[in-house]
C-alpha cells in the first residue's frame, strides 16, 4: 500500500522559517510534489523533486532524499496569506499520485 | 482565470436522486482525475483517464460512474445519490508527458445529501 506521512498542525509566527517534513513509502516513485490549500478552495502546486536535492522557488524550497523516503517544504519570511494546509504528494508507478493529509499551518503575528 | 472549470459550485440534493458533477479543462491534458475530499482529511481518488475512451477506477469506491468522450470533458455522476457522498470533490487535470507540472485543480463541488 501507500503511505504518506505529515504533521497534522504546526504554528509559526509572522516572518519566521518554518520546515514541514514529509516521509513516504511507495510502490514506486516518479517524484514529490508539494501542494498548497487555504480552506474551501483547491490545492495549487507549489513545487516538484525528482532528484535528491533542493529546489528552491522564492520563498519556498522543497527537498527530496529518495534513499529515505523523505522531503520537506521549507517556508522563508513567513507571510499571513501562508495560513494554509500543505498536501505532500507522491507519483508512485502506474502514473498515480498519492496524497498525504495535509500539514495545516497557522502564521500568527 | 480559472483552466479546470467544476459546475455546480454548491449542491444540496435529496437522497436517491441522480446528479452529474461537470468538469471541463482548456489545456488540452490528456490526463484528467476525480478526488474525494473530506475537511481535514486526505484527497481518495475515485476515478482516472489517460484520454478519450479510457476510464480507470481509483482506490475509492464511491459507486460513481465517468466518462470521457472528448479530451477537454470528465464528468461524474452519481446514479443514486446517498448521505454518505456528502463530501468535497475536485477535478485535476494534467499533461501526460510533463509530470513535473503536476495537477491543476478545479475550485471543487461541494456536495450535500440529505
Amino acid at each position: 500500500g501507500q503511505n504518506i506521512d505529515q504533521p497534522t498542525e504546526m504554528t509559526a509566527t509572522e516572518g519566521a522559517i518554518v520546515q514541514i517534513n514529509c516521509t513516504y513509502q511507495t510502490s514506486g516513485f516518479n517524484g514529490l510534489f508539494w501542494y498548497q490549500q487555504h480552506a474551501g478552495e483547491a490545492p495549487t502546486f507549489l513545487s516538484y523533486n525528482v532528484l535528491d536535492g533542493l529546489e528552491e522557488k522564492g520563498r519556498f524550497s522543497s527537498f527530496l532524499s529518495r534513499s529515505k523516503g523523505y522531503s520537506y517544504l521549507l517556508l522563508k519570511e513567513l507571510q499571513m496569506k501562508d495560513s494554509a494546509s500543505y498536501l505532500c504528494a507522491v507519483h508512485s508507478l502506474g502514473n498515480q499520485f498519492y496524497f498525504g493529509t495535509g500539514t495545516s499551518l497557522t502564521v500568527i503575528p | 482565470e480559472a483552466d479546470i472549470y467544476q459546475t455546480p459550485r454548491y449542491l444540496v440534493i435529496g437522497t436517491g436522486k441522480k446528479i452529474t458533477l461537470e468538469c471541463s479543462q482548456t489545456m488540452g491534458h490528456d490526463k484528467m482525475y476525480w478526488y474525494q475530499q473530506d475537511p481535514g482529511m486526505e484527497l481518495h481518488l475515485i476515478h482516472y483517464s489517460y484520454g478519450v475512451n479510457s476510464t480507470e477506477k481509483g482506490d475509492l469506491s464511491s459507486e460513481s460512474t465517468v466518462s470521457r468522450i472528448r479530451t477537454e470533458h470528465f464528468p461524474l455522476t452519481l446514479e443514486s445519490a446517498r448521505p454518505s457522498h456528502t463530501s468535497q470533490y475536485l477535478c485535476a487535470s494534467s499533461e501526460y508527458y510533463r509530470a513535473d507540472y503536476g495537477y491543476t485543480f478545479g475550485s471543487g463541488t461541494r456536495l450535500t445529501v440529505v
